[in-house]
């Protein structure tokens, strides 16, 4: 079975310095990984995905994220944060299935990052 | 292009009471998703659609929950009668048909609807 541990429920940073989102995932499969992000009113929208390409992944906004399969990990970040990446982040599993392209998503508990001035 | 649309965005209800939940897909994406969203947690499936059909819906509480997806266009979730535990924000989804290459495809959430049971 799937499973996301989020290593961090709130994390705070002031703008301009370096962002750290911490993930962790169990998957009996090739994983698929994805870096999600709520705004508050507003839906998830899709930060970037890992689906066995390149280890190290780019997203929108300035945010990557790398894939360590020797440590199951798949942490986000972005060199210098802007007071509108305030917001809610979920890390997510899927397994990647051969047929079809259904992949059932696990997500986890989500990190509130907090930029300051 | 237009995204998921939800309605109504809030609700709140007494318990017992019945309630429903609205969802327009983006058009042309075959495959309809209802999350719930716990406080504090991250989003859960409760129903995924193939079109018209309810191909996942493992994890729906049917005694008290049911769902429809007419014309496999919108859907619509409805609770009846709601429980205090039922509070929470209810996530639509949809995405397109995966095609031949298979593997993930995105998923495009609308806003929710925060739903308050007293």
């Amino acid at each position: 079975a799937q499973s996301v541990t989020q290593l961090d429920s709130h994390v705070s940073v002031s703008e301009g310095t370096p962002v750290l989102l911490r993930c962790n995932y169990s998957s009996s499969y090739s994983p698929s990984l994805f870096w999600y992000v709520q705004h508050p009113n507003k839906g998830l929208q899709l930060l970037l995905k890992y689906t066995s390409a390149a280890t190290l992944v780019k997203g929108i906004n300035g945010f990557e994220a790398e894939f360590k399969k020797s440590e199951t990990s798949f942490h986000l970040t972005k060199p210098s944060a802007h007071m509108s990446d305030a917001a809610e982040y979920f890390c997510v599993v899927s397994e990647s299935h051969i047929s079809g392209g259904y992949n059932k998503l696990i997500f986890g508990a989500g990190t509130r990052l907090a930029v300051h001035p | 292009e237009a995204g998921v649309v939800q309605s109504p965005r809030y609700k709140i209800i007494e318990k017992k009471q019945p309630v429903a939940f609205w969802c327009n897909p983006i058009s042309g994406h075959n495959t309809l998703y209802w999350y719930r969203q716990n406080l504090g947690q991250g989003p859960e499936l409760l129903i995924r659609y193939e079109n018209e059909e309810a191909v996942d819906d493992s994890q729906l509480p049917k005694d008290r929950f049911s769902a429809e997806r007419l014309k496999g266009v919108d859907s619509t979730l409805k609770i009846q009668p709601a429980e205090l535990g039922d509070s929470a924000v209810y996530l639509c989804a949809s995405s397109p048909f995966p095609g031949l290459a298979g593997g993930p495809v995105e998923q495009f959430f609308g806003p929710g609807t925060r739903l308050t049971v007293l």
